[in-house]
């Protein structure tokens, strides 16, 4: 299954809360998890990006946690600020390092951090 | 990072007429790009794989004579879309992948098409 399914669809946290959003996917042979930022009109932006040889991986408020057995992975975006206000996409790929880069996008979440 | 534009930014046609979308990566080569569509409020689409001096691979379902791709140099892959109708009208954006790890992909900033 190529698929990765993303939730919630939308997302509203208060400022300096924070935000968590769920992704999961089925095919076994996926070793990259993105995730990406867009704001309308813009194209996406890469924001943090795991492996499946480590269960988390943070890079300053972004934290990507990440559950091999589950096939799971989520990102936590703590102290959430209004210019955190995007779509959220979760992707996956295979092959890293090598020639196929395909990525395979989650539905997107739509984030709203309220001042 | 890397650097991804295309041209135009947005561009607004009439039915029947086609319309060509250009991506370049601007300070790396790219042996391959990737075309996506994105309709609103929806996630990204990948349409086809464009790759430098060969044709392109496309996706089940994308309608290759319709969505022309060519990737001419390291540096330019364009999408024309041919005899174009309302229901083209959406978000075209490339990606390339590139940088110190190969499966980062860089975006470009995405084409608005509108079919009159």
């Amino acid at each position: 299954q190529q698929q990765v399914k993303q939730s919630p669809q939308s997302l509203i946290v208060q400022k300096g809360g924070i935000s968590i959003i769920n992704c999961a996917y089925e095919n076994t042979a996926f070793d990259y998890f993105p995730w990406y930022q867009q704001f309308p009109g813009k194209g996406p932006a890469l924001l943090i990006a795991i492996r499946p040889d480590v269960s988390e991986k943070k890079e300053g408020r972004f934290t990507i946690s990440f559950n091999k057995s589950a096939k799971q992975f989520s990102l936590h975006i703590m102290d959430s600020q209004p210019g955190d206000s995007a779509t959220y996409f979760c992707a996956a790929s295979m092959g890293y390092g090598g020639a196929t880069n395909k990525l395979i996008f989650g539905t997107g979440t739509l984030l709203a951090v309220q001042p | 990072g890397a650097v991804v534009s295309q041209h135009p930014s947005r561009v607004i046609c009439k039915s029947g007429t086609s319309v060509k979308i250009e991506c370049r990566s601007l300070d790396f080569q790219a042996t391959t790009m990737f075309w996506y569509r994105q309709f609103p409020k929806q996630s990204l689409m990948l349409m086809a794989t464009s790759n430098e001096g060969s044709k392109a691979t496309y996706e089940q379902g994308v309608e290759k004579d319709k969505f022309l791709i060519n990737h001419a140099s390291l540096t330019l892959s364009t999408l024309t879309v041919t005899s174009a109708h309302p229901e083209d009208s959406s978000f075209y954006i490339c990606s390339a992948p590139g940088g110190a790890r190969y499966n980062e992909q860089f975006f470009g900033p995405g084409t608005r098409l509108t079919v009159l």
